[in-house]
C-alpha cells in the first residue's frame, strides 16, 4: 500500500537550516510528484511547492521562492524540502503528500505523511 | 495570486443535519477546485477534485458544485465522523495553489 513517512520533529534556532525527508513506499516515486503543504499551530493549510519526480520540474510559493529546495531522489523513493533562514513564523507541522506528475495534477493529493513539526527556537 | 476565502469560519449543527460550506476564489478559476477534510492532528484528506468530482473512497452524502469565482461543500447529513475543519484550495494556473482559511463543523 502506498505510504509516506516523514522525518522526525526537529528544533532549529533563527537563521538555520532544515531539511525534512518524506519515503514514499508503494509506488514508484518517478511516475508521481510530491507536494509539501505546512500548517502553523492553531492555523490553517499554507502551500509550500510541489516538485515532480517525473520530470524534475518544481514550483515553491513566491515566499518562500529563495528559502525554499525541494529534491526528490528516484533512487531512494525520497522527497526532500530544505528550508533555509529560517524564523519564528516557520514553526509548524510539515506535510508531504503524494501528487500528480504534471503541473495541472500538483495539487490531487491523495496520500499524505504524518507531518513533521518544526519547532524555531531561540 | 489568486486568494480564497471560505464561510462561514465555523459553524455548528447536529448529526443529520445538511450543511452548505462556501468558498469564493478572488478571480475565476474554472471548476479548478479541490476540497480537503481535515482533523485534529491528522493529515488533510482530499475529498472532492475538479470542483465536482468526489474521490473514490469518500462517502456520497459529499457533494461539490461551482464554477468561476463561487464554490460549494454539501454535506447531505452530517455523521459523527464528519466534524472538522473543510479547507477549499484552487488548482488553476500558476502556483501558488492556495487555500482558504478553513471552515470548522462543529457539534451543536
Amino acid at each position: 500500500q502506498v505510504q509516506l513517512v516523514q522525518s522526525g520533529a526537529e528544533v532549529k534556532r533563527p537563521g538555520a537550516s532544515v531539511k525534512v525527508s518524506c519515503k514514499a513506499s508503494g509506488y514508484t516515486l518517478n511516475e508521481y510528484g510530491i507536494t509539501w503543504v505546512r500548517q502553523a499551530p492553531g492555523q490553517g493549510l499554507e502551500w509550500l511547492g510541489w516538485i515532480s519526480a517525473y520530470s524534475g520540474h518544481s514550483n515553491s510559493a513566491h515566499k518562500f521562492h529563495d528559502r525554499v529546495t525541494m529534491t526528490a531522489d528516484t533512487a531512494t523513493s525520497t522527497g526532500y524540502l530544505e528550508l533555509r533562514s529560517l524564523r519564528f513564523d516557520d514553526t509548524a507541522v510539515y506535510f508531504c503528500a503524494r501528487s500528480g506528475p504534471h503541473l495541472t495534477t500538483a495539487t490531487l493529493a491523495h496520500y499524505w505523511g504524518q507531518g513533521t513539526l518544526v519547532a524555531v527556537s531561540s | 495570486d489568486i486568494q480564497m476565502t471560505q464561510s462561514p469560519s465555523s459553524l455548528s449543527a447536529s448529526v443529520g443535519d445538511r450543511v452548505t460550506i462556501t468558498c469564493r476564489a478572488s478571480e475565476s478559476i474554472s471548476t479548478s477546485l479541490n476540497w480537503y477534510q481535515q482533523k485534529p492532528g491528522k493529515a488533510p484528506k482530499l475529498l472532492i477534485y475538479a470542483a465536482s468530482s468526489v474521490q473514490s473512497d469518500v462517502p456520497s452524502r459529499f457533494s461539490g458544485s461551482g464554477s468561476g469565482t463561487d464554490f460549494t461543500l454539501t454535506i447531505s447529513g452530517l455523521h459523527p465522523e464528519d466534524f472538522a475543519v473543510y479547507y477549499c484550495q484552487h488548482s488553476y494556473g500558476s502556483p501558488p495553489f492556495t487555500f482558504g482559511p478553513g471552515t470548522k463543523v462543529e457539534i451543536k
